[in-house]
């Protein structure tokens, strides 16, 4: 069965440090996301990417942040200056389309640690 | 705003018996699609259940269950049967079909008891 995956699925880096995680949605989906969830807390939408571009982001998703689809295969969110708040579980997702009757296939996560 | 509330931070069930896990929802739109998903201790998001907005007869997958009341907005999820391997958190997340982001709830922990 088709899988989202994810790498690292852990990364450890030091404040004011660039990371960058990597996502490999399912092949025929065309729309990709990326959630964090803050250790104990809930899942929290970041980002949504359809043909090559944001189409909707929320108010988490700032400067520091950036998302890119490199290649026809890989989805990936860029940190450019970790914080210690930055620490927490980061989800990527794809669908096939945008409508609410496909469900999001969510991948593994990847754990940032900030220290 | 978009709004999912569960209200059970943690629940308790014995093997083999049934348990419901609350969620309800606040939108003005329409047009929507509910899901549950499990994240076991090892951190991954699995999906469990769909119920769109429009349909009529509740969702049903395998031991799974929605209970989808709309006007009261509703969404509960029903385990039936529950095994040990059901020890989880549960999230029940909403999408709107004029969007694309999952509002997700802020989860119930389960434990299933031997």
């Amino acid at each position: 069965e088709p899988e989202v995956t994810q790498t690292p699925s852990h990364q450890v880096t030091q404040m004011g440090q660039e990371v960058i995680l990597r996502c490999v949605p399912i092949s025929n989906h065309l729309y990709f996301y990326w959630y964090r969830q803050i250790l104990g807390q809930k899942v929290e939408f970041l980002v949504s990417f359809y043909n090559n571009e944001i189409s909707e982001k929320s108010e988490i998703f700032d400067d520091q942040f950036s998302v890119e689809r490199p290649d026809g295969s890989n989805f990936t969110l860029k940190i450019r200056s970790t914080k210690l708040e930055d620490s927490a579980m980061y989800f990527c997702a794809s669908s096939e389309t945008r409508t609410g009757t496909y469900e999001q296939y969510f991948g593994p996560g990847t754990r940032l640690t900030v220290t | 705003a978009q709004k999912i509330t569960q209200t059970q931070p943690g629940m308790f069930v014995q093997e083999k018996e049934a348990v419901t896990l609350d969620c309800t929802y606040d939108t003005s739109d329409q047009s929507y699609g509910l899901f549950w998903y499990k994240q076991p201790s090892s951190g991954e998001m699995i999906f469990l259940i769909y119920q769109g907005s429009y349909d009529e007869q509740n969702a049903t997958e395998g031991r799974y269950s929605l209970n989808f009341q709309k006007a009261r907005k509703s969404a509960n999820l029903v385990i039936s049967a529950s095994q040990l391997g059901d020890s989880a958190m549960y999230f029940c997340a909403m999408i709107l079909n004029t969007g694309n982001q999952f509002y997700f709830g802020t989860g119930t922990s389960l434990t299933v008891i031997p």
